[in-house]
C-alpha cells in the first residue's frame, strides 16, 4: 500500500490565492519530499525536508514536518497559472526507495 | 546534460507480446527505479536497483522483470504483456551517495495493450 496519502485529492484556486496540500504517511521516514507533475510529464522535485526539521522554504514554496503526527504541508503563496499540475509528497523511509502518494490536482484559474 | 532517457515514449502492444522499456541516465547515479503511473493511484514503484548487479522488488513487481549490468542503463521488460499493464512508466535515478537524495525522472512511457 502507498506510504503516503495526499488530501484534497483536488483544489481549484483564483490565481493570488494561496493553495495548501496535505500529506500523511504511516511509517518513520528519513525525509519527505514534494514533487509536481505538468500534465502527461515526468515528476519535477520542489523540496526536501529532512525528518529533523520542522519547516522550510524554497522560492514561494512552504513546506512543513509534523513528525509526531506522521504529516506535512506544502503551501504554495500567491498561486501562478502556470502553478496548475498535480502534486506529489513522498517518502523515503530508510528503505532506498520514495514511495509516493496519489498526488492533489492542483488548477489555478486565471 | 540529457538527464534520464526513456524509449520509447509510446507503445502499443497485443496481449502476450513482449518487450523492453529502455532508460539510461548520464550522471553516474547509483540508485534507479521504475513505477508505473496509473489515474488516480499516484506512482507506484516496479523495481528498484541500487547498483550495479544488484536489483529488488517494488510494490508491483509482477510481470515485470529488470537487470542492472551498467550504473548507466536498467531496462525494464515486459515477459507477457497484459491488459492491466496498460500504464504510463516512468524511470527515475537517485544520488542518494552524495546526500542531494531527490530523483531525477525520464520524461515517461505512455504504454497500451490492447
Amino acid at each position: 500500500s502507498q506510504q503516503g496519502e495526499e488530501d484534497p485529492q483536488a483544489l481549484s484556486i483564483q490565481e493570488g490565492e494561496n493553495a495548501t496540500m496535505n500529506c500523511s504517511y504511516k511509517t518513520s521516514i528519513n525525509n519527505l519530499q514534494w514533487y509536481r507533475q505538468n500534465s502527461g510529464r515526468g515528476l519535477v522535485h520542489l523540496i526536501l525536508i529532512r525528518s529533523n526539521e520542522r519547516e522550510k522554504h524554497s522560492g514561494r514554496l512552504r513546506v512543513t514536518l509534523d513528525t509526531s503526527k506522521k504529516s506535512s504541508s506544502l503551501l504554495i503563496t500567491a498561486s501562478r497559472a502556470a502553478d496548475t499540475a498535480s502534486y506529489f509528497c513522498a517518502t523515503d523511509d530508510y528503505g532506498n526507495k520514495l514511495v509516493f502518494g496519489a498526488g492533489t490536482i492542483l488548477r489555478v484559474k486565471s | 546534460n540529457a538527464g534520464v532517457t526513456q524509449t520509447p515514449k509510446f507503445q502499443v502492444l497485443k496481449t502476450g507480446q513482449s518487450m523492453t522499456l529502455q532508460c539510461a541516465q548520464d550522471m553516474n547515479h547509483e540508485y534507479m527505479s521504475w513505477y508505473r503511473q496509473d489515474p488516480g493511484m499516484g506512482l507506484r514503484l516496479i523495481h528498484y536497483s541500487v547498483g550495479a548487479g544488484i536489483t529488488d522488488q517494488g510494490e508491483v513487481p509482477n510481470g515485470y522483470n529488470v537487470s542492472r549490468s551498467t550504473t548507466e542503463d536498467f531496462p525494464l521488460r515486459l515477459l507477457s504483456a497484459a491488459p492491466s499493464q496498460t500504464s504510463v512508466y516512468f524511470c527515475a535515478s537517485w544520488d542518494a551517495g552524495r546526500r542531494s537524495e531527490k530523483l531525477f525522472f525520464g520524461s515517461g512511457t505512455q504504454l497500451s495493450v490492447l
